[in-house]
């Protein structure tokens, strides 16, 4: 079966980077894109970016460009999710999405989600 | 740059018909789709591509897309169904848009 399995809670401080990181398994890795979505607490759905897993294209969506960066270990099926310059307003949950569409017209299935917390 | 408006809650008695809207300029002219999630939990498709279901979700969970407006519609609403929902669309300038999300209250 299809499983998106992220890494765990992680505790920064401002100004640091975090890499969460997504092991997908049940399907074949490189026919299907990977998008990254934020949740603060409390609030809604909001879309970082997405990775073809095929050639490594990304499209970040514009208020992650240059802070963030998408990659993927195509021998491990892993994508992975780079984002720097923390500040306490990036606390929140970080989900990877699998994209059957190649277009992000939907996410099928999601991870677990990884807990970020921006705290001095 | 794109925006999706939901109404940011909607109350449906138990077996009675929910109807969850979401507003965008010429989104008909889109794809739409729907998210349910739970506290605590990840979010679940219900409808993609404007009106299919993927495989597990029940029947009574419906979508349409016309004009400026996709509706979600859950037909004899169970109390299982409570939980907060999102739609979303592919924009070429914006990328994925998410609406802002409506909480469904079976009361």
């Amino acid at each position: 079966q299809v499983q998106l399995v992220q890494s765990e809670t992680e505790v920064k401080k401002p100004g640091a980077s975090v890499k969460v990181s997504c092991k997908a398994s049940g399907y074949t890795f490189t026919s299907y894109g990977i998008s990254w979505v934020r949740q603060a607490p409390g609030q809604g759905l909001e879309w970082m970016g997405r990775i073809s897993t095929y050639n490594g294209n990304t499209n970040y969506a514009q208020k992650f460009q240059g802070r963030v960066t998408m990659t993927t270990d195509t021998s491990t099926t892993t994508a992975y999710m780079e984002l720097r310059s923390l500040r306490s307003d990036d606390t929140a949950v970080f989900y990877c999405a699998r994209d059957p569409s190649g277009s992000s017209w939907y996410h099928d299935f999601w991870g677990q989600g990884t807990l970020v917390t921006v705290s001095s | 740059s794109y925006e999706l408006t939901q109404p940011p809650s909607v109350s449906v008695s138990p077996g009675q018909t929910a109807s969850i809207t979401c507003s965008g300029d010429k989104l008909g002219e889109k794809y739409a789709c729907w998210y349910q999630q739970k506290p605590g939990q990840s979010p679940v498709l219900v409808i993609y591509q404007d009106s299919r279901r993927p495989s597990g979700i029940p029947e009574r969970f419906s979508g349409s897309n016309s004009g400026n407006t996709a509706t979600l519609t859950i037909s004899g609403t169970q109390a299982m169904d409570e939980a907060d929902y999102y739609c979303q669309a592919w924009d070429s300038s914006t990328g994925v848009v998410f609406g802002g999300g409506t909480k469904l209250t079976v009361l």
